[in-house]
C-alpha cells in the first residue's frame, strides 16, 4: 500500500506571504502509460467537506484562485499558496489515486501569523 | 448542478449494522467511480470503498480497516450508491462523506455534506 506524508503538521504564514506544503508517498504515483502523476491536493475548512484544489498533480480545478499551484513527480509533491489571503485557512490535505486503497496524507493546518 | 447526499447515519450499539446512502444528482451517475470517505472527529480523512462502473464491471474495493464488515454497492438506475456497515466498532465513528471520481478515473471532485456515524454502547 502507498503511504502518503505530509509535512509541515501545521504552518502560520502571514497574510499577502507564501505558504509550502510538502507530500511524499512511499512509492511513485507517476504512470509510465500516461506520465500522470495520480496527486491531488484537497482543501477542507471546519465544517465543510473537502474541496478540490488540484489533480494529476498540477492541474488546477475550475475556479480555483491561481494563488494556489501544484507540483512535483515520483514520489514529491509541493502545494504552494503565493500570497495567502485570510480566506485560505483551512487544513490541506494530499492524496494519490494511483491504485487502491487510496489514501490520503496527515493534513497540514494553515493559520494566519 | 451536481449534488452528492448522504443519508442514514445515527447512533449505533458496538456490534451493530447500518446502511448508509447517497443520492446523486446533476451528472450521469452511471459514468463515475464512487467512494466513500470518512473523518474520524478531529482527525484526518480516510478512504474506506470504491465502487467502479459497468465498464469496469462493477467492482469494488474496499480498505483492511473494514473489509469484510463494509460492503459498498450501487444503483445505477436510481442514481444511489449504498454503504453497507456491519459489525460496527467504537473507532468507526466518523462522519462518512459520498465523493464523485473524475471521469473516467480520477481524484474526487465533488464531495456530500456528510453523515454523522457514532457507535457507541
Amino acid at each position: 500500500d502507498i503511504v502518503m506524508t505530509q509535512s509541515p503538521d501545521s504552518l502560520a504564514v502571514s497574510l499577502g506571504e507564501r505558504a509550502t506544503i510538502n507530500c511524499k508517498s512511499s512509492q511513485s504515483v507517476l504512470s509510465s502509460s500516461n506520465n500522470k502523476n495520480y496527486l491531488a491536493w484537497y482543501q477542507q475548512k471546519p465544517g465543510q467537506p473537502p474541496k478540490l484544489l488540484i489533480y494529476w498533480a498540477s492541474t488546477r480545478e475550475s475556479g480555483v484562485p491561481d494563488r494556489f499551484s501544484g507540483s512535483g513527480s515520483g514520489t514529491d509533491f509541493t502545494l504552494t499558496i503565493t500570497s495567502l489571503q485570510a480566506e485560505d485557512v483551512a487544513v490541506y490535505y494530499c492524496q494519490h489515486y494511483y491504485t487502491t486503497p487510496l489514501a490520503f496524507g496527515g493534513g497540514t493546518k494553515v493559520e494566519i501569523k | 448542478e451536481v449534488q452528492l447526499v448522504e443519508s442514514g447515519g445515527g447512533l449505533v450499539q458496538p456490534g451493530g449494522s447500518l446502511r448508509l446512502s447517497c443520492a446523486a444528482s446533476g451528472f450521469t451517475f452511471s459514468d463515475h467511480y464512487m467512494d466513500w470517505v470518512r473523518q474520524a472527529p478531529g482527525k484526518g480523512l480516510e478512504w474506506v470503498c470504491r465502487s467502479r462502473t459497468k465498464a469496469s464491471s462493477y467492482t469494488t474495493d474496499c480498505a483492511a480497516s473494514v473489509k469484510g464488515r463494509f460492503t459498498i454497492s450501487r444503483d445505477d438506475s436510481r442514481d444511489s450508491l449504498y454503504l453497507e456497515m456491519n459489525s460496527l466498532k467504537t473507532e468507526d465513528t466518523a462522519v462518512y462523506y459520498c465523493a464523485r471520481g473524475i471521469w473516467p478515473v480520477g481524484a474526487n471532485d465533488y464531495w456530500g455534506q456528510g453523515t454523522l456515524v457514532t457507535v457507541s454502547s
